[in-house]
């Protein structure tokens, strides 16, 4: 059983620029979560979604970010016009559907850097 | 809200040799869960252990235990007979049922010396 898939693993995007990255969950999993984690730091909540539908996404910046979990395919998370301070590493995690959101799986994270 | 507080930044501890790191949290809860994440350099966050706020008994998981003291708040980790494989970042982590996300420390940079 595959575990949670991110990709890129690494992203280079210049000032202004879009940054896609993607998360496909384990399988049978459809919870998804996504953290940031800037330079030093533990990882922070942003978004949680289930199929089609964002549950939470009380830690989200208010501009330039926004996620999808489509009903077929990876969760996206989307940053436009990316600034410098968008450099860190992004993790998705996944959750089965029953169980409680307690038992998150973490992918290996995708590192975005803006140059 | 809640917070969680890992004081010591970076520790060491000689291969073979216990060592212990510490985590305080903050919250008005009961029933919660307690985690320790290992993420090595290759930034893969790792479940080490997992405490069930409403077990007493502290959990293991073969050189990995915890002291977890719900008065005091307090989830420490011990790490017995230490590896050059456990050099990495370790997170403690707080979940509350009912939300959606983990809540993490700022971590603490283990080395390990040979």
């Amino acid at each position: 059983n595959a575990g949670v898939m991110q990709n890129p693993r690494h992203l280079v995007r210049r000032r202004g620029q879009e940054a896609r990255l993607r998360c496909s969950p384990m399988k049978g999993h459809s919870h998804v979560y996504w953290y940031r984690q800037l330079p030093e730091e533990g990882l922070k909540f942003m978004v949680y979604l289930q199929k089609e539908n964002i549950i939470d996404e009380s830690g989200m910046p208010k501009e330039r970010f926004s996620a999808e979990f489509p009903k077929e395919g990876p969760s996206i998370l989307r940053i436009q016009q990316v600034v410098r301070g968008d450099s860190a590493a992004y993790f998705c995690a996944s959750s089965p559907p029953a169980g409680g959101s307690y038992e998150q799986y973490f992918g290996p994270g995708t590192r975005l850097t803006v140059t | 809200a809640q917070t969680v507080t890992q004081s010591q930044p970076e520790m060491s501890v000689q291969e073979a040799e216990t060592v212990t790191l510490s985590c305080t949290y903050d919250t008005s809860e009961s029933d919660y869960y307690l985690f320790w994440y290992k993420q090595p350099p290759s930034r893969q966050m790792i479940l080490v252990i997992r405490q069930e706020a409403y077990k007493q008994q502290n959990a293991t998981e073969n050189r990995f235990s915890v002291n977890f003291q719900k008065a005091a708040k307090s989830f420490s980790l011990k790490i017995s007979d230490s590896q050059l494989g456990d050099a990495a970042m370790y997170f403690c982590a707080y979940f509350l049922p009912g939300t959606y996300k983990y809540i993490f420390g700022t971590g603490t940079r283990l080395k390990v010396l040979a």
